[in-house]
């Protein structure tokens, strides 16, 4: 069965660090690319970043733009995001999120397997 | 930046009754690299349409998607009582993705 695993939210300081983890299974984690997704309390799906099969390719909102930092271990088939400078605004369900592609944004049909998100609180 | 911009805001419909949703980009979606997906309370989204008219995996027909450039719709034929949830709609024809706002279905 394709799964993926979200790990890591929690609370933490404004200006604080969080790093969250995205395990994967039940697909070649190599082969795909991946995005990270979130949803702030009550509001809609806002796409944060993404990153290609191989881990080349890297690519951000510009709401996190030089904070976040996405990367991925094909080893551990994990997906991971850094986050730095966290804001208020930052507080959200993060979703991990499979693509159809190893490519971001070419030959894919959509983002077709999600994880349940782990909750990230910003605040003092 | 593409902007996508869904309509309504909230669509109140009854069971069995035919539901249409809007999306409209600000500039054209390359290859209608265009995706719905269905959100409920408390659960991660799930992929409807992709490439703008073809059903993913396991979604019944009364689902269907049309469009292309910049006016894409999502029609549920004849509602069921599961349908009722948030609907986004999300292009990934350039590396910046994004969201639609969302469109409520909410039973009348």
């Amino acid at each position: 069965e394709v799964q993926l695993l979200e790990s890591g939210g929690g609370l933490v300081q404004p200006g604080g660090s969080l790093r969250l983890s995205c395990a994967a299974s039940g697909f070649t984690f190599s082969s795909f690319a991946m995005s990270w997704v979130r949803q702030a309390p009550g509001k809609g799906l806002e796409w944060v970043s993404g990153i290609s099969g191989s881990g080349a390719n890297t690519y951000y909102a510009d709401s996190v733009r030089g904070r976040f930092t996405v990367s991925r271990d094909n080893s551990k088939g994990t997906l991971y995001l850094q986050m730095n400078s966290l804001r208020a605004e930052d507080t959200a369900v993060y979703y991990c999120a499979k693509d159809t592609s190893a490519v971001v944004a070419s030959w894919s049909d959509g983002l077709d397997v999600w994880g349940q998100g782990t909750t990230v609180t910003v605040s003092s | 930046e593409i902007v996508l911009t869904q309509s309504p805001g909230t669509l109140s419909l009854s069971p069995g009754e035919r539901a249409t949703l809007s999306c409209r980009a600000s500039q054209s979606v390359s290859s209608n690299y265009l995706a719905w997906y269905q959100q409920k309370p408390g659960q991660a989204p799930r992929l409807l349409i992709y490439g703008a008219s073809s059903r993913a995996t396991g979604i019944p027909d009364r689902f269907s998607g049309s469009g292309s450039g910049t006016d894409f719709t999502l029609t549920i034929s004849r509602l069921e009582p599961e349908d009722f949830a948030v609907y986004y709609c999300h292009q990934y024809g350039i590396s910046l993705y994004t969201f639609g706002q969302g469109t409520k279905l909410e039973i009348k």
